[in-house]
């Protein structure tokens, strides 16, 4: 159980271009979902949070109108990319939770984005 | 500030023996730590946890220790295995609220 999904696994765009990512839980109800980044070498960072049909929190630092997240369902979370560059090039994780406590998150299996 | 830190950036254990992965936080509030596994280019999978009421935690090979008085945790493989060649994170949150991770610690389990 536990499943989360992400798609695409890999996406290569040219610079300015939009980019869709897609978290989905296969097998429970997420009523939180995360968006992390990682860059080599370095710890997964948190770049928001978001909870079914509300707005996303964005931590510190995080452009929210570059960086568009839509909780449209309990399973389905989707991140944006608008007007993507090459620094936008990075590893890009969602995790989801469920239940009253949710402390356990799970992770799907990631996207690699690389901005020409 | 790093609130959640494993010192240790990789850790080299013979097959077979026992592999301890330590982690060190700052934040007293945390009430919830857990330990993740992860290879290059996917997702982190969950390994552990354990809550504050807690010291110490066992699933099969996985054994987890807390510390709260020195704010530490620890995570122990035994046996270690080749297949558990990875990074792992330890995270830490208050509550449900979110995950702060560590910086990761790279485990080579050499034959």
């Amino acid at each position: 159980g536990a499943v989360v999904s992400q798609h695409p696994s890999w996406v290569i765009c040219k610079s300015g271009t939009s980019v869709k990512i897609e978290c989905r839980s296969l097998d429970f109800q997420a009523t939180t979902m995360f968006w992390y980044r990682q860059f080599p070498k370095q710890s997964l960072m948190l770049m928001a949070t978001s909870n079914e049909g509300s707005k996303a929190t964005y931590e510190q630092g995080v452009e929210k109108d570059k960086f568009l997240i839509n909780h449209a369902s309990l399973t389905l979370s989707t991140l944006t990319v608008t007007s993507a560059h090459p620094e936008d090039s990075s590893f890009y994780i969602c995790s989801a939770t469920s239940g009253p406590y949710g402390e356990t998150q799970y992770f799907g299996p990631g996207t690699r984005l690389l901005v020409l | 500030d790093q609130q959640v830190k494993q010192n240790s950036p990789s850790l080299s254990v013979q097959e077979g023996r026992i592999s301890i992965l330590n982690c060190d936080y700052t934040n007293s509030m945390f009430d919830y730590f857990l330990w993740y596994k992860k290879y290059p280019a996917e997702g982190p999978t969950f390994l552990i946890s354990i809550s504050s009421i807690k010291d110490k935690n066992e699933d099969g090979r996985f054994t987890v220790f807390l510390n709260k008085s020195a704010k530490h945790l620890s995570l122990h493989i035994v046996p270690s295995q080749p297949g558990d060649s990875a990074v792992y994170f330890c995270a830490a949150s208050q509550g449900a609220q979110k995950l702060v991770f560590g910086q990761g610690t790279r485990l080579t389990i050499n034959p």
